[in-house]
């Protein structure tokens, strides 16, 4: 299986603030890496695709990039509703698709 | 609006079954394919398995840890999917998500909507 590792487990900012999540692939995926958002107590929700491809109804101020191994979410600007644990997953591999251990962005 | 809603989890002794259910609405069942999740407590997320929609054949992938235990199946006349799992273990205690999937081109498959879960606990 492709092994995908996240950085960091978890952080704490503030409103406002950049953020910027890491994660990588331990063989190249191409683009084939989307990232969800969870809050405690609900299912995912889709934000992006294809590494840089914003789901539609997703606030501009997330962004994905990379190619290959290495990838980023950022969000440009905090707001209190984006407090929540992200989770990046590849799709490369129909067969075995797999999840990093996900970042918790929580309150400074 | 796109929904799913998952039912049938609840407390299970280990080495006994469950089949929890997956009921889509607000889209064309046929259409689409169906995934399968589950999430530990206080865990990351785990990739079940699919059951891909019938123009892409209709067929099912599974996890590979959970091979020969678990069996997706999927009645579009009903709008339903089913995960069967089998001799349950202690390990297998999670919410178990399910998903609207479909193919897209050079980005794989994308589960794009899911159920609110469906908590599993397998206990003697």
């Amino acid at each position: 299986d492709i092994q995908m590792t996240q950085s960091p487990s978890s952080l704490s900012a503030s409103v406002g603030d950049r953020v910027t999540i890491s994660c990588r692939a331990n063989q190249s995926i191409n683009n084939y890496l989307i990232w969800y958002q969870q809050k405690p107590g609900k299912a995912p929700k889709f934000l992006i695709y294809a590494a840089s491809t914003l789901q539609s109804g997703v606030p501009s101020r997330f962004s994905g990039s990379g190619f290959g191994t290495d990838f980023t979410l950022t969000i440009s600007s905090l707001q209190p509703e984006d407090f929540a644990t992200y989770y990046c997953q590849q799709s490369f591999s129909t067969l075995a698709p797999t999840f990093g251990g996900g970042t918790k962005v929580d309150i400074k | 609006e796109v929904q799913l809603l998952e039912s049938g989890g609840g407390l299970v002794k280990p080495g006994r079954s469950v089949r929890l259910s997956c009921t889509g609405s607000g889209f064309t069942f046929f259409d689409y394919a169906v995934s399968w999740f589950r999430q530990a407590p206080g865990k990351g997320l785990e990739w079940v398995g699919i059951i891909r929609s019938r123009p892409y054949g209709g067929t099912t992938e599974y996890a590979a840890s959970l091979r020969g235990r678990v069996s997706i199946v999927k009645d579009d006349s009903k709008g339903v999917a089913y995960l069967q799992m089998n001799s349950l273990k202690t390990e297998d205690t999670a919410v178990y998500y399910c998903s609207r999937s479909y193919y897209h081109d050079n980005t794989g498959y994308l589960s794009d909507h899911w159920g609110q879960g469906t908590l599993v606990t397998v206990s003697s």
